[in-house]
């Protein structure tokens, strides 16, 4: 079945203690992208990758990282999260070239991670 | 980011009336407009796009027009449904196509 997958999908934790969201679609991708969700502010893109090892800031970058070193995984990082990082955070991933009616452009988004960080 | 601004942020209707939500956006180079749909509790998904070179799409009860010129684009929901109640993203896309802007989400619900 085509995917992509979050873990975890739930995490309480503390301030400055490093934590890594993981991501993983099995479509074969090339373009993956975070996103955090906040009541009233929709959907904000914190980083995106265009292929292994590419990588570029959002519009909300600031207190993440992120990594593309194969092209099914593209992990979320928190060096030292802060309580303003408390968000619902989606994963996609996105191929090139058509997919029936749907165009290119068809993102596929994981099921979330809801992070709360105390 | 790019500037794109959504309209209504929550609609009630009831059901069997129409609906239409509408995204004006600012970069002229945008060529892709997507709408998105988030059920509660679920990840957004796909309802219906469309490109710079069509006016207007339908699919079954759900159609996207689109202004260029003026630059907004809207989706047209008929004959409402209690399951279409849901979140609505409009979507824009700039730098080649890699880096989105969702606009902020209309609430829509539908009574019965």
């Amino acid at each position: 079945e085509a995917q992509v997958t979050q873990n975890p999908r739930y995490l309480i934790t503390v301030t400055g203690k490093k934590l890594t969201v993981t991501c993983s679609q099995n479509m074969n991708h090339e373009y993956m992208s975070w996103y955090r969700q906040d009541p009233g502010l929709g959907l904000r893109q914190i980083y995106y990758s265009m292929n292994v090892e590419v990588t570029d800031k959002g519009d909300v970058p600031e207190g993440y990282k992120v990594s593309r070193k194969e092209k099914r995984n593209f992990p979320l990082i928190l060096e030292s999260p802060s309580p303003n990082q408390t968000s619902l955070y989606f994963c996609a991933s996105r191929g090139v070239g058509l997919a029936g009616d749907r165009g290119v452009y068809e993102q596929y988004f994981g099921p979330g991670t809801r992070l709360t960080v105390t | 980011g790019e500037n794109v601004e959504q309209h209504p942020s929550t609609l009630s209707v009831q059901e069997g009336d129409s609906a239409v939500i509408k995204c004006t956006y600012s970069d002229s180079a945008s060529n892709y407009f997507p709408w998105y749909k988030q059920e509660l509790g679920k990840r957004p998904q796909l309802i219906i796009d469309i490109r710079s070179n069509v006016g207007e799409k339908k699919d079954q009860r759900i159609a996207v027009t689109l202004n260029k010129t003026a630059k907004h684009f809207s989706l047209h929901i008929t004959e409402t449904q209690p399951e279409d109640s849901a979140v609505y993203f409009c979507l824009i896309l700039t730098g080649g196509g890699n880096k989105l802007t969702f606009g902020t989400g209309t609430q829509l619900k539908v009574e019965l």
